[in-house]
């Protein structure tokens, strides 16, 4: 089955600065990739996803790329804000199946 | 705004003992999920719902645990008895897509926090 690594498990940078959370699938026929933010006491939510058929795709400061060859994908966030803060979970979908990472806390100091 | 209800949002109980949590979907949202999210991972799927049929329960421990989704709408998943290990936040979703051709936009609620002494 499908297996999803991602890293870094922490993650804190600067208000302002760019973040960048990379994951790597081993099904080579998982096409589709979203990706999830977890606030404190909350259940994921869906900020942004891609599909196998497009290599880049970017909302407002969130962008999400994929190397469907080498089988990885980022999640990249500029001008990062305190309400930024929270866990990030990539995941991957093969056979109608979606697999989680194993998620980024991602802490903005000001 | 739409959600998806969850209840009890907290629960602690004794091993060995019985709980059961309810789930209720965004109206018209036919795929039900419940995942199991130890603490410091991501979610992992137990049994996923089309309407009132079980689509996945290949992760379910059935020896312990059952869930059902009688009329094609709200749902309990149930433990007994329940093991240490159990502890976790048990999140119910629900989609539109219904699997096909992808699993689509997942709506979360809040969870269920399980602890077991």
């Amino acid at each position: 089955g499908e297996n999803v690594e991602q890293h870094p498990s922490t993650l804190s940078v600067q208000e302002g600065d760019s973040a960048v959370i990379k994951c790597t699938y081993s099904d080579s026929a998982s096409n589709y990739f979203p990706w999830y933010k977890q606030e404190l006491g909350k259940g994921p939510q869906l900020i942004i996803d891609i599909r196998s058929n497009v290599g880049e795709k970017k909302d407002q400061r969130i962008a999400v790329t994929l190397n469907k060859t080498a089988k990885h994908f980022s999640l990249h966030i500029t001008e990062t804000q305190p309400e930024d803060s929270a866990v990030y979970f990539c995941a991957a979908e093969g056979a109608q199946k979606l697999v989680f990472g194993q998620g980024t806390r991602l802490t903005i100091n000001p | 705004e739409a959600e998806v209800a969850q209840s009890p949002r907290y629960k602690i109980t004794e091993k060995s003992q019985a709980v059961a949590f309810w789930c209720d979907p965004i109206s018209g949202h036919a795929t039900l999920y419940w995942y199991r999210q130890i603490l410091g991972q991501g979610p992992e799927l137990l049994v996923q719902f089309q309407d009132e049929s079980v689509v996945d329960d290949s992760q379910l421990p059935k020896d312990r645990f059952s869930a059902e989704r009688l009329k094609g709408v709200d749902s309990t998943l149930k433990i007994q008895p329940a093991e240490l290990g159990d502890s976790a936040m048990y999140l119910c979703a629900s989609s539109l897509a219904g699997g096909f051709p992808n699993t689509g936009e997942l709506f979360f609620g809040e969870g269920s926090r399980l602890t077991v002494l």
